[in-house]
């Protein structure tokens, strides 16, 4: 079973500029989602997306946007980029979209982006 | 909405001893999960231990045990024998299971360092 990979693992962009994160799920899971954790911070859900549609997002701006490909990997862009956008990108993967009283929802975290904007 | 508070300052245990990680939640969903997560250095998030809002007994998971008071709206991680290796950064997390989508809603996470 292969895990999340993402890719690149660090990156460093000055302000304006657009970035974009790549994401490829484990295997047998049609969900992913995207969290951006500034330092010292939990994790703040940006947007999900189950089967190659967006399906709930965060507090974030339209200038965040994603995208999910037939075999369930995703990017994720940010265009503009600023300071505050400094952060570690986290994606997760999971089964399922929604629902699910029980277990066999947990969702896997890939080793994450870290992004860097001066 | 989903609200988890992790207060504790940085936590410190002696090898081998137990450690308890506080959490407390408040939602209004009447359905949800519980989840722990360890974050060390290297930044990846591990999955630890789920918890059900239904569920009759509280998970365990190796060393990992979820101490879950619904009523109090709690649901501390107990770490028995703790290693070395335990020192890391540590997330409760819930999400709803109305809604249209999986959204993991995390506390501040809690520091905790395993003394030698």
């Amino acid at each position: 079973e292969t895990g999340v990979t993402q890719s690149p693992t660090h990156l460093i962009k000055t302000r304006g500029q657009q970035v974009t994160l790549r994401c490829s799920s484990q295997s047998g899971h049609n969900t992913v989602s995207w969290y951006q954790q500034a330092l010292g911070q939990g994790p703040q859900f940006i947007f999900q997306y189950y089967r190659e549609e967006e399906n709930g997002r965060g507090n974030f701006p339209p200038r965040f946007s994603g995208l999910q490909f037939p075999n369930y990997s995703s990017e994720l862009n940010v265009n503009a980029l600023e300071l505050d956008d400094s952060a570690l990108y986290l994606c997760a993967s999971s089964l399922g979209g929604s629902g699910g009283p029980s277990r066999g929802h947990e969702q896997f975290f890939g080793p994450g982006t870290r992004l860097t904007v001066l | 909405a989903q609200k988890i508070t992790q207060t504790q300052p940085g936590m410190f245990v002696q090898e081998k001893e137990a450690v308890t990680l506080d959490c407390t939640y408040d939602t209004s969903d009447p359905s949800y999960g519980l989840f722990w997560y360890k974050q060390p250095s290297s930044g990846e998030m591990i999955f630890l231990i789920y918890q059900g809002s239904y569920d009759q007994q509280n998970a365990t998971e190796g060393r990992y045990s979820l101490n879950f008071q619904k009523a109090r709206k709690s649901a501390n991680l107990v770490i028995s024998a703790s290693q070395l290796g335990d020192s890391a950064m540590y997330f409760c997390a819930m999400r709803p299971f109305t809604g249209a989508n999986s959204k993991l809603t995390f506390g501040k996470g809690i520091t905790l360092s395993v003394r030698p």
